[in-house]
This record gives structure tokens, C-alpha cells and sequence, in this order.
């Protein structure tokens, strides 16, 4: 078992919609919760990040990590076209240690 | 500034070839990382260094070697290139201290034939 799951979708909405996008993890030691955007044939880079459990919100997007049942989930508001990316999940047991990534959703907003 | 620098940013190799990636970051980061990204499978972690001086294995360490030459530079080494082995490598680098965002370089994309 991966210790963080992702759908790879791809997930294509229309401009304008919300979107949901989520990962599991399996390990309950973990602590630090990232979503980053990667566009095509770029580096990842970091969108959000949430320490323990709760909501964070930036602009059209919110982080949401539930320790109880593992999960984490990203929120897009008013979704546009540019955010037309893929995101990956990512977590790690403290900020000294290592960085793993769930496989990334594929994301497609239609104009 | 420069952020996360990989090179080279593309090579073809063939098989049994060896090769060293190199990575330099600027930021003063005590932890750097290397990972690669294959269609599905997202970034897994070949090795990465928490600090100057340490290294560790990652998810798929079998094949690779790294090197840990100074706080600034983290270099990948493949000794006997395998078409398995081809893949987009990352380079990333983070504080590490009280700061879990990595930077990422932009990337070198590897075939091996």
C-alpha cells in the first residue's frame, strides 16, 4: 500500500465550477499536509500547506486535512482556465524529514 | 536568484552508459531531495539528504547513487544506465528546519535506450 493515494484522474470541469480534489494517507505519525500545482513540463510548486488537522484558506483555494479519517482535500472556488494544472498531495512526518507524494489528479478547466 | 538548477535539462543515454545529474540550489536549504515522475506513478523519492553530510534512500534507490558535495550541491549518479530508468528527474530543496516547502528545479528528462 502507497502510503499516500491519489485518483489520477483526469478530472475536467467547467470554468467557473468548484473542484475537490483529495488523497488518503495511511500513516497517522504524519503532521505536515501539502497540495502542489504542477504545470505541464514545469517543477512542482508549493500551493498550500496545513500543519495537523484543519482548514486553510488562500484566495479561491482551502486545505482541508481530517487526522481522524486521513484524509486530505483541496478546494478550488470560481475555477479558471489557468488553474488548468496537475496537483499533488504530499505529506511528511516533520519538517526535517523526507517529503512523499501521492501520484498527482490531472485537473482540466473548460472554458 | 537562481532557486533549484538541474543539469543537463535533457539526455539520451544508452543502455550500461553511465551519467551524474547535478543539482545546486541557492537558498542557503539544508535538505535537498531527488525525485523522478513517471506517467501515473507521481514524483517518488530516490534518495535525499536531510543536512550536509547525510543521505538516505528513498522509495526506489536501487540503481542510483547520490552525493551530498556541499550544502549547496546534490548530485544523482547512474552507473549502468536501464531503459527503466528513464524518467523526469527533480531536484528540490527545503529548509528543513520548521519550513516543509521544497523548491523544485526544472527538471532533466532522461531516456535511456
Amino acid at each position: 500500500q502507497k502510503e499516500v493515494e491519489q485518483d489520477p484522474g483526469p478530472l475536467s470541469v467547467p470554468e467557473g465550477a468548484i473542484v475537490s480534489l483529495n488523497c488518503t494517507y495511511s500513516n497517522s505519525a504524519f503532521q505536515y499536509f501539502m497540495w502542489y500545482r504542477q504545470y505541464s513540463r514545469k517543477g512542482p510548486e508549493l500551493l498550500m500547506y496545513t500543519y495537523s488537522s484543519g482548514n486553510k484558506e488562500d484566495g479561491r483555494f482551502t486545505a482541508q486535512v481530517d487526522k481522524s479519517s486521513k484524509y486530505i482535500s483541496l478546494f478550488i472556488r470560481d475555477s479558471q482556465p489557468s488553474d488548468s494544472a496537475t496537483y499533488l498531495c504530499a505529506t511528511s512526518y516533520s519538517s526535517a524529514s523526507k517529503i512523499i507524494f501521492g501520484s498527482g489528479t490531472r485537473l482540466s478547466i473548460r472554458p | 536568484n537562481a532557486g533549484v538548477t538541474q543539469t543537463p535539462k535533457f539526455q539520451v543515454l544508452k543502455t550500461g552508459q553511465s551519467m551524474t545529474l547535478q543539482c545546486a540550489q541557492d537558498m542557503n536549504h539544508n535538505s535537498m531531495y531527488w525525485y523522478r515522475q513517471d506517467p501515473g506513478m507521481g514524483l517518488r523519492l530516490i534518495y535525499y539528504s536531510a543536512s550536509e553530510g547525510t543521505t538516505d534512500k528513498g522509495e526506489v534507490p536501487n540503481g542510483y547513487n547520490v552525493s551530498r558535495l556541499n550544502k549547496r550541491e546534490f548530485s544523482l549518479r547512474l552507473e549502468s544506465a536501464a531503459p527503466s530508468q528513464t524518467s523526469v528527474y527533480f531536484c528540490a530543496s527545503s529548509e528543513g528546519q520548521g519550513d516543509t516547502e521544497a523548491f523544485f528545479g526544472q527538471g532533466t528528462r532522461l531516456t535511456v535506450v
